[in-house]
């Protein structure tokens, strides 16, 4: 079964805490992303991958970290420096063919402040 | 320039009638515009996309207009029904380059029974 696992699906964070979301596809796509959904706000790119070994800074990138060590993972970290970070995470990956410029997404991480 | 804005907010429609969601651009170097469905509590899935090649593509009840002069385009959910509730977003992206996606804030449609 081809696609994108976010794990966990919930996750409660402490404050002064890192907690690290992850993200696995086994779509053989080459860019990943990390995006942030708050209510009202739409999709904000947080950061983003298009080769191994190599990652860029989206929108909203303060507060977390990113590491692309092998092509199917992605994984996020939040960290304490992120003063809201209550939202909603979605991760998504892309072909990045010039045909088939389309980003699947997973089922996303609901993280809360406890 | 890198805005893409979406209207309305929210959208309320009769079980048959026609939804109608708008989205504007302003970078006329974005080539493919998508658009995606998401439901409570799950990812986006792709709908359906168009490149500004074209003036409309329809998949079934979904169809985009694409106005490149205009550099506006929008969703038409034609015959819309109650399953079709959920929150629908435009984006915009260059296909060559960063393939990085500028979305739309969503409307959320909401169809009576």
């Amino acid at each position: 079964d081809g696609g994108i696992t976010q794990s966990p699906k919930y996750l409660f964070r402490k404050e002064g805490q890192n907690v690290t979301l992850s993200c696995e596809q086994n779509l053989n796509h080459d860019a990943m992303y990390w995006y942030r959904q708050d209510p009202g706000q739409g999709l904000r790119l947080i950061y983003y991958s298009q080769i191994v070994n190599d990652f860029q800074k989206g929108d909203i990138a303060e507060g977390y970290s990113v590491s692309r060590e092998k092509k199917e993972s992605f994984p996020l970290t939040v960290t304490s420096a992120q003063k809201n970070p209550t939202a909603f995470y979605l991760c998504a990956s892309s072909p990045m063919a010039l045909a088939k410029n389309i980003q699947y997404f997973g089922a996303g991480t609901r993280l809360s402040v406890l | 320039q890198q805005q893409v804005k979406q209207s309305p907010q929210s959208l309320i429609v009769q079980k048959g009638g026609i939804s109608i969601i708008n989205c504007a651009y302003e970078n006329t170097a974005f080539d493919y515009f998508p658009w995606y469905q998401q439901f409570p509590g799950k990812g986006p899935a792709l709908l359906i996309a168009i490149r500004p090649d074209v003036s409309e593509k329809k998949e079934g009840r979904f169809t985009i207009s694409f106005n490149k002069s205009a550099k506006q385009f929008s969703l038409h959910i034609m015959d819309s029904q109650p399953g079709d509730s959920a929150t629908y977003f435009c984006a915009a992206s260059m296909v060559s380059g960063t393939y990085k996606y500028i979305f739309g804030t969503g409307t959320r449609l909401k169809v009576l029974a």
